[in-house]
This record gives structure tokens, C-alpha cells and sequence, in this order.
């Protein structure tokens, strides 16, 4: 079984520091995909790397794909309030014979302003 | 993600009532996949499903749980004689091809809640 460890699972910071997000696995994976959440709404794709090193930026959100495809970092600078929601990691992957995705239980960001 | 469309967005049910979920893909997507998420948790695999085939249910209870996918019409989760521990948030998601590297969108969810 295909496991995703986020880390960490709550962090409260002020307006302006940065943060970085971690999601580790055992298991390699073909992607690994970065949602955001607020509450009551759906998981929205903020962006997807498939390349062993891969960094892609979204404006200030730095993402990268760990050498070995097994892990993954997220990266905010000058964090804002409206940063805040549950930011949740994906991996995808062939598990139990058909290509899903397995997520982790996800890191809750609150920024206060 | 507004493309694809859940329905009902909450959902409150007695023990022992079924509940019905829809979910409309996005158009030109073909592959659907339920999860559901409890508090404070991620989202864990249910069923993945293309039009009229169950592809991997791997994730979906044995008992009480089914799900459709017609050639016509919204793929439908169905959770029979519900209990409280059912209570949840349930989202689909749909893509154009198998996930791996495509990128799959999420509806905005069903809160069922049964009381």
C-alpha cells in the first residue's frame, strides 16, 4: 500500500514569514499532484510534476519533486492570509490494478494577518 | 473544478434510509473516481469508473456501497441502509484519460450526514 506522510499537519504563521510543507513516501510515484482546499469546497489542482527534481513555481508557491520520485516539498513566500486552507499532496500511481491517486492527510495552514 | 458537478451538495439522511450521490463529469471526460473525506482527514479511494464499467473498487465497503456509471447520465454513488459512521464529505473527481500523470478535477462534494 501506497503511503503519503504530510508534514506538517497544522501551522499557524503571521502574514509575510515563509513555510515550507513536506510529503514523504516510501513508494515511488509516476506523479505527484499539489491541491489546495478551503472549507466546504472541493480540492483544487494547484500543480502537478512528474520529472525526478522537477521544481515548478506558481507564483510564490515553490514546488519540487524529490530526486527519487518519492517525495515532495511545498514552498510559500511572504505567506498571505488568503494562503490559508488544507494544502493536500497526491501521488499517482498503479495500485491495487488500476492508476489512481493516494493522498495524504493534508497540512492545515492558517495565516494570520 | 466547477465543471464537474456534484448533487446534492448536502445530503442528510435517518439510519437505515439510502442515500443517493450524482456527480456529472466534466465534458469529454470519461473516467470518474469517488473519495471520501472525514474531518481533519485526506481523501481515501473508493471506486473508479469509466462509462458503464467498474474499473478498481478496491476502496468501496463490500456491503452497502455500490456505484454506476451509464452511458447516460451522471455516475451515481449509492450507500444503503446508512449509518452514522457513513457521515462524510464525498467527492468525484473526472478526467479525460486514466489518472497517473493527467490531471484529474474535483467536484465540490457531497456532505452526507445521517442522524
Amino acid at each position: 500500500t501506497q503511503l503519503l506522510e504530510q508534514s506538517p499537519q497544522f501551522l499557524s504563521i503571521q502574514e509575510g514569514e515563509n513555510l515550507t510543507v513536506y510529503c514523504n513516501s516510501s513508494s515511488v510515484f509516476s506523479s505527484l499532484q499539489w491541491y489546495r482546499q478551503e472549507p466546504g469546497e472541493g480540492p483544487v489542482l494547484l500543480v502537478t510534476v512528474v520529472t525526478g527534481g522537477e521544481v515548478k513555481k506558481l507564483k510564490r508557491l515553490t514546488f519540487q519533486f524529490g530526486d527519487a520520485r518519492k517525495d515532495s516539498s511545498l514552498h510559500i513566500t511572504a505567506a498571505q492570509p488568503g494562503d490559508t486552507g488544507l494544502y493536500l499532496c497526491a501521488g499517482g500511481g498503479t495500485q491495487g490494478g488500476s492508476e489512481k491517486l493516494v493522498f495524504g492527510k493534508g497540512t492545515k495552514l492558517t495565516v494570520n494577518p | 473544478n466547477a465543471g464537474v458537478m456534484q448533487n446534492p451538495r448536502h445530503l442528510v439522511r435517518r439510519r437505515g434510509q439510502e442515500a443517493r450521490l450524482r456527480c456529472s463529469p466534466m465534458k469529454g471526460h470519461s473516467h470518474v473516481y469517488w473519495y471520501r473525506q472525514l474531518p481533519e482527514e485526506g481523501l481515501k479511494f473508493m471506486v473508479y469508473l469509466q462509462k458503464e464499467n467498474i474499473i478498481d473498487e478496491s476502496g468501496m465497503p463490500k456491503e452497502r456501497f455500490s456505484a454506476e456509471f451509464p452511458k447516460e447520465g451522471p455516475s451515481i454513488l449509492r450507500i444503503q441502509q446508512v449509518v452514522r459512521g457513513d457521515s462524510a464529505a464525498y467527492f468525484c473527481a473526472s478526467s479525460p484519460r486514466a489518472w497517473g500523470r493527467e490531471e484529474a478535477f474535483f467536484g465540490q462534494g457531497t456532505r452526507l450526514t445521517v442522524v
